[in-house]
């Protein structure tokens, strides 16, 4: 099985919602990542989490939130969001987070901030 | 501060034909990885193929291939026998230097749009 999962597909909320993206992968694999995608540009990657600890951080606002619970699962808690949050939001995983594998990436969660 | 660049915005390509998308990198690593990924209009990437600095054969995945060329930098994607469910976004990406954790980062080139022609 070499399939991420990922929850909802589409997701519209206000600027004063609390919302929550889901990442699921059972291939064992030990880093796990957040990437946000504007439309005709490549992946931005936002958090690594590497054997379930948060490595990478890469300058997100507080607005967004990381939390991985299991080597399987990884979340992304959403709150306070403005319309320039807007985008597609992938999730991936790797064998490690070395470089060395490629990295699954989940079919997306299209995001609209109104 | 590594760097892909692809040059081809949009390519078009007569089905059955085979055709080379352009990728160049700079890296002032020895050691590092290059991959190629497929993002059709649906959203999901998918992973074509993948390159090691330091393997000596141009890599192979079915209609994939690699033409990697190390002293010029650069790792173009050539597919073969183009089919329509080809038409998509690829993007060439990188792997960087070690960070906290273990972690080498990815960088992606900014993408070249295939259109396959019936």
């Amino acid at each position: 099985d070499t399939e991420v999962t990922q929850t909802p597909k589409h997701l519209v909320m206000g600027m004063t919602n609390k919302k929550s993206l889901k990442c699921e992968q059972h291939m064992g694999h030990r880093a796990m990542y957040w990437y946000k995608q504007k439309a005709k540009k490549p992946p931005e990657l936002m958090f690594v989490y590497s054997y379930e600890k948060l490595s990478i951080n890469e300058s997100v606002p507080s607005r967004f939130s990381p939390e991985c619970p299991n080597s399987s699962l990884l979340n992304l808690h959403l709150h306070a969001l403005q319309p320039e949050d807007s985008a597609l939001y992938l999730c991936a995983s790797s064998q490690d987070p070395s470089g060395s594998y490629e990295q699954y990436f989940g079919p997306g969660t299209r995001l609209t901030v109104t | 501060a590594q760097k892909i660049t692809q040059t081809q915005p949009g390519m078009f390509v007569q089905e059955k034909e085979a055709v080379t998308l352009d990728c160049t990198y700079d890296t002032s690593d020895q050691s590092y990885g290059l991959f190629w990924y497929k993002q059709p209009s649906s959203g999901e990437m998918i992973f074509l193929i993948y390159q090691g600095s330091y393997d000596e054969q141009n890599a192979t995945e079915g209609r994939y291939s690699l033409n990697f060329q190390k002293a010029r930098k650069s790792a173009n994607l050539v597919i073969s026998a183009s089919q329509l469910g080809d038409s998509a976004m690829y993007f060439c990406a990188i792997t960087g230097p070690r960070e906290s954790g273990g972690y080498q980062k990815v960088t992606f080139g900014t993408g070249t749009k295939l259109q396959v022609i019936p």
